[in-house]
């Protein structure tokens, strides 16, 4: 595996249903992000890590819950959502969180929420 | 506040027409840095470009170019004799902090 990787591709889960998605980085890198990505609105930032420290909750609700065991893996950990947080769930990652540093991205997880 | 505007929200052009995509951007800092990012039909972002503020040359890469003016804080971005593989949607973004700041997207059509 190569650059950035993200499972499931497609998710489709109830209301009540708990869930995570995965996200894997094979590039060495130090920071990892998670973005939201919907029809209404520009590509939104959810959460950074650096160094598997959260340095950043961009106001997100509690029923999306980040997690980073370690500079490689990246989770979103999701339960009790809502129809609108039906959306394409991007991970990225950086050699360090300074935004002047590019940022690779994964292929990303359609969610859709019923 | 930072801002990042991609005012044209789809375009549509025919194989081997030159096409240009708009950023605009604002920003109260000093140094920063604009990007311009690639998302085709698969889904994940392709890093194209990053310029910093200090930088004002104009780049090429193949039938890409990038012209960065920070007297009107715009960078555009004109692809030469397009070509259908270039149909995607293209994100224009601007450094804040430990964020990038995304534009609403231009979705680029290119027909044979």
């Amino acid at each position: 595996e190569t650059g950035v990787t993200q499972t499931p591709r497609h998710l489709v889960m109830g209301m009540t249903n708990k869930k995570s998605l995965k996200c894997e980085q094979h590039l060495g890198h130090n920071a990892m992000y998670w973005y939201k990505q919907s029809a209404k609105k520009p590509l939104e930032l959810m959460f950074v890590y650096s160094l598997e420290e959260r340095v950043e909750n961009n106001s997100v609700p509690s029923r999306f819950s980040p997690e980073c065991p370690n500079s490689s893996h990246l989770f979103l950990h999701l339960h009790t959502l809502q129809p609108e947080d039906s959306a394409l769930y991007l991970c990225a990652s950086s050699q360090e969180a300074p935004s002047y540093n590019e940022q690779f991205f994964g292929p990303g997880t359609r969610l859709t929420v019923l | 506040a930072q801002k990042v505007t991609q005012a044209q929200t789809e375009i549509s052009v025919v194989e081997k027409e030159d096409v240009t995509l708009d950023c605009v951007y604002e920003t109260r800092d000093t140094t920063y840095y604009l990007f311009w990012y690639k998302q085709p039909p698969s889904g994940e972002l392709v890093f194209l470009i990053r310029r910093n503020s200090f930088d004002e040359q104009n780049e090429i890469s193949g039938r890409y170019s990038w012209n960065f003016q920070k007297s009107t804080s715009s960078f555009n971005f004109t692809i030469t004799a397009s070509q259908v593989v270039d149909s995607a949607v293209y994100f224009c973004a601007l450094s804040e902090a430990r964020r990038l700041r995304f534009g609403a997207g231009t979705r680029l059509t290119v027909k044979p």
